[in-house]
């Protein structure tokens, strides 16, 4: 499987934005760009994935190099309640099989 | 939006005892149900597969005899650790998927964890 390569954590001060970084260098052209989120001690949850084109939604941006060997998650204005981990992960096809979790970037947001 | 529910979300057992694990889809239809562990400060790992009316496919390590899992209806999962012992102190998290009719099929759909403690 095509692996994905995080910051262990990364800062960021309430109400700036935040660039989470992703490589995924070995990405395949059938692999989705996923991304989750784990608040501190609840499951992980849906944020936003994407193919090829950059992708928005409510809660964050994801922008995906031309080349697809990485991808940014980008929040527009953090908040304490964006303090989590976030999971870069690659999901073949986009279909219906399990996520495979590596070590994710903690966030810290300071107020 | 889709809600995965688990029971209970938190166990303390003793050494020896079982406990089972309920993860239920509450709004929708889940074909597939997968089990994760996750230690303190490391990532989910997961230990397993199930789909509805079939035996689940567990991943390199877990032990099926240990980690009993049912997936009797399409809104329900259960996760029984048998002669639980304190290494198997975790937190165990469920996701579901909809089947290919449901809204968002792409998307997995996470519990709100259960914490087990065997003492």
């Amino acid at each position: 499987d095509a692996k994905t390569t995080q910051p262990n954590s990364m800062e960021s001060n309430e109400e700036e934005p935040v660039h989470l970084p992703c490589n995924h260098s070995t990405i395949s052209g059938t692999d989705y760009i996923h991304w989750y989120r784990q608040l501190p001690s609840q499951g992980p949850e849906y944020v936003i994935h994407g193919l090829t084109s950059n992708v928005n939604n409510r809660m964050a941006s994801l922008a995906i190099a031309e080349d697809r060997k990485s991808s940014t998650l980008i929040l527009h204005r953090a908040t304490l309640r964006d303090a989590a981990v976030y999971y870069c992960i690659l999901r073949y096809n986009n279909a219906g099989n399990m996520l495979t979790f590596g070590g994710g970037t903690r966030l810290m947001v300071k107020p | 939006g889709a809600v995965v529910s688990q029971h209970p979300s938190w166990v303390i057992c003793k050494s020896g005892t079982s406990v089972k694990i309920e993860c239920r889809s509450l709004d929708f239809q889940a074909t597939t149900m997968f089990w994760y562990r996750q230690f303190p400060k490391q990532s989910l790992m997961l230990m397993a597969t199930s789909n509805e009316g079939s035996k689940a496919t567990y991943e390199q390590g877990v032990e099926k005899d240990k980690f009993l899992i049912n997936h009797a209806s399409l809104t329900l999962s259960t996760l029984t650790v048998t002669s639980a012992h304190p290494e198997d102190s975790s937190f165990y998290i469920c996701s579901a998927m909809p089947g290919l009719a449901g809204v968002k099929a792409y998307e997995q759909y996470f519990g709100p964890g259960t914490r087990l403690t065997v003492t």
